[in-house]
């Protein structure tokens, strides 16, 4: 039973360039969740993604932008990267269709983004 | 606003020492939920626990124990007789019905040392 699984492990950019993560969520799950987590701090969500649109969105801003594709894989993506984009970039799935009030989020092993 | 606060920002023990892990919860919600992760160095998290806010029932599971308590808000996390392979960043966190998103708190170093 895959897991959820993100790419790249680890990227190097710099201040305006800009960026795309991808996550494939784990086997049976259709909803996918984005978390930023700088360093020493705990992860701070980003948006959520199900049945293709962005259902739910964190406190940031429009530079961050995402997608959900008919697989229910998901891409990231910031524009005109900071320095303080520097971060962990955690994917999380679960299975929203269940109908149950909520689900428990699983993670992937995320993407170290570091932005010179 | 919901928020998590974990006020232990690291914590060293010994093996076999025992250790509890604080978490305090803020939230208007009567129905919610809480969870605890695990993040080891390699960065991706655990799940390890998930809690309504109707099921104060305390739960062990193994060397892990953990305490739910409305009245003062708290869902505290014990490890007995720890091992150097419990050092991680463990993680409380906490969601709302009907969103399965997370707030968490910034999370409690654990260093087990032989």
């Amino acid at each position: 039973d895959a897991g959820v699984t993100q790419s790249p492990t680890h990227l190097i950019k710099t201040r305006g360039q800009q960026v795309t993560l991808r996550c494939s969520p784990k086997s049976g799950h259709d909803t996918v969740s984005w978390y930023q987590q700088a360093l020493g701090q705990g992860p701070q969500f980003i948006f959520q993604y199900y049945e293709e649109e962005e259902r739910q969105r964190g406190n940031f801003p429009d530079r961050f932008s995402g997608h959900q594709f008919p697989n229910y894989s998901s891409e990231l993506n910031v524009n005109a990267l900071l320095l303080g984009d520097s971060a962990l970039y955690l994917c999380a799935s679960s299975f929203e269709s269940s109908g149950r009030a909520w689900e428990t989020q699983y993670f992937g092993p995320g993407t170290r983004l570091l932005v010179l | 606003a919901q928020k998590v606060t974990q006020a232990q920002t690291e914590i060293s023990v010994v093996e076999k020492e025992d250790v509890t892990l604080d978490c305090v919860y803020e939230t208007r919600d009567t129905t919610y939920y809480l969870f605890w992760y695990k993040q080891p160095p390699s960065g991706e998290l655990v799940f390890l626990i998930r809690r309504n806010s109707f099921d104060e029932q305390n739960e062990i599971s193994g060397r892990y124990s953990w305490n739910f308590q409305k009245s003062t808000s708290s869902f505290n996390f014990t490890i007995t007789a720890s091992q150097v392979v419990d050092s991680a960043v463990y993680f409380c966190a906490l969601s709302e019905a009907g969103y399965s998103t997370l707030t968490f708190g910034k999370g409690t170093m654990l260093l087990v040392s032989p």
